[in-house]
């Protein structure tokens, strides 16, 4: 059975600083996205990372992807007020339209 | 182009009822798949549709059951509604023929069991 295991589960920064969202998976899979959703929202896509070695960047957001490792990171530099929100990742289930979600990070950003 | 659509946005039933859920995919997208979400649970898969055809199931009881009709809207039911079943309900479409499988979410439906 797929497991999708993100860390940590809670994290809250200084505007400024950098951190990253770990997210390991427990079978192989080719596919891994990640969300971001706000308080009371839907599910908005970030990335989607295709295959091994897979680097998207938007904005102030950076995702990687390591098959080998089944982890993939999002990386956040020098956050802003703006990116408080819960950060998902998911993971297709053997090929299917069925993708298994990490439990999600709830991210809050402090001026 | 016009996202998901789910209607209704909120719904409170009672313990018993029954309901019905609504969602129109992307123009052109042809698979439609619904989760379930709860703060205890998290999202979890209940099913996909593909040309009208269930390919996929998760783990939830048979008292959860969709369709999907030829203009690839699709409607998912549940029948005897438990206090449990108190929800986001968010239904995703993809066109898995163009080999990037992503997903896009529309708004939800919350769903109250009192």
């Amino acid at each position: 059975e797929l497991k999708v295991e993100q860390n940590p589960l809670f994290l809250s920064m200084q505007e400024g600083k950098n951190y990253t969202i770990y997210c390991n998976y427990s079978t192989t899979s080719d596919r891994l996205y990640w969300y971001r959703q706000d308080p009371g929202k839907s599910l908005e896509s970030l990335f989607v990372l295709l295959s091994n070695g897979a680097v998207k960047q938007e904005g102030r957001l950076m995702a990687s992807l390591d098959t080998k490792a089944r982890l993939s990171t999002l990386h956040i530099t020098a956050a802003v007020h703006d990116l408080s929100a819960t950060y998902f990742c998911a993971v297709d289930g053997q090929g299917a339209q069925k993708l298994v979600f990490g439990q999600g990070t709830r991210l809050t950003i402090n001026p | 182009k016009a996202g998901v659509t789910q209607t209704p946005r909120y719904l409170i039933k009672t313990r018993g009822q029954q309901v019905t859920l609504s969602c129109s995919p992307i123009s052109g997208h042809r698979s439609v798949s619904w989760y379930q979400q709860t703060p205890g649970q998290g999202l979890q898969f209940l099913f996909e549709y593909f040309s009208e055809t269930q390919r996929n199931k998760g783990n939830f009881p048979g008292r959860f059951s969709g369709r999907q009709f030829s203009n690839s809207r699709s409607e998912m039911n549940v029948s005897t509604l438990e206090l449990g079943d108190s929800a986001l309900y968010l239904c995703a479409s993809s066109s898995p023929g163009q080999g990037v499988y992503e997903q896009y979410f529309g708004p939800g439906t919350r769903l109250t069991v009192t």
